[in-house]
């Protein structure tokens, strides 16, 4: 693996059905990100995690809940899905020591249609 | 809330030069990134600012404002390939980026 890596690739889901998405990365970096990006509204952080163990909420995480058990993995969990839910969502880490400098790599993004 | 803005399009002719401008309001400031993303592609890294001036790299070039809330991204010798979305972000301190809505560029011939 090089990177972040994220699955599904794309999902079509009824609404009120659980879903987990899933998010990887092999960079040992700190901090991990949620995003879901709509057309003209750009990206909008979700929830993120400064550090395996910890967790907090972004701009918009009515509906999501994150877990950050270990520190190559994210996965965001949607409870009950809602078709405002429908989004693309791309998954971030960046390795955030403290300096102001805090580039962070994408993984490819996961298509999320909610019925 | 944080405050980002830049044009929603723009389009430029092959070989020519563009700027994308970014204004921003944000609750603090810890430096600027520029980000392109290709359709249907995930966002990747182009510039970072966080003392005012101009970082050059190649074909692009950033700049920054710190006292007007001002940056700029210089797309030069455009190429095809460089249509593309490109999203202004502001590292507004604790480790977090909030993005503007991205400016799309279309290049033609």
């Amino acid at each position: 693996i090089a990177g972040i890596t994220q699955a599904p690739t794309s999902q079509i889901l009824a609404a009120g059905r659980r879903m987990t998405l899933r998010c990887t990365q092999d960079m040992r970096h700190n901090a991990m990100y949620w995003y879901r990006q709509d057309l003209g509204l750009g990206l909008r952080l979700i929830h993120y995690s400064n550090t395996a163990g910890t967790t907090g909420k972004g701009e918009v995480p009515d509906g999501y809940s994150v877990s950050r058990a270990n520190t190559d993995d994210f996965p965001l969990t949607l409870a009950s899905a809602v078709p405002s839910q429908t989004s693309v969502y791309f998954c971030a880490s960046s390795d955030s020591s403290g300096s102001s400098y805090n580039e962070q790599f994408f993984g490819p993004g996961t298509r999320l249609t909610v019925l | 809330g944080q405050n980002i803005d830049q044009p929603t399009e723009m389009t430029a002719t092959e070989g020519a030069i563009v700027q994308i401008n970014c204004t921003y309001q944000t609750s603090g400031f810890n430096g600027l990134f520029w980000y392109q993303q290709h359709a249907g592609e995930a966002p990747t890294f182009l510039s970072y600012n966080v003392l005012d001036g101009l970082e050059e790299k190649g074909r692009f070039s950033s700049f920054l404002s710190r006292s007007k809330g001002y940056s700029y991204l210089l797309l030069k010798e455009l190429q095809m390939k460089d249509s593309a979305s490109y999203l202004c972000a502001v590292n507004d301190g604790d480790y977090k980026l909030s993005f503007g809505a991205g400016t799309t560029v279309t290049v033609r011939a």
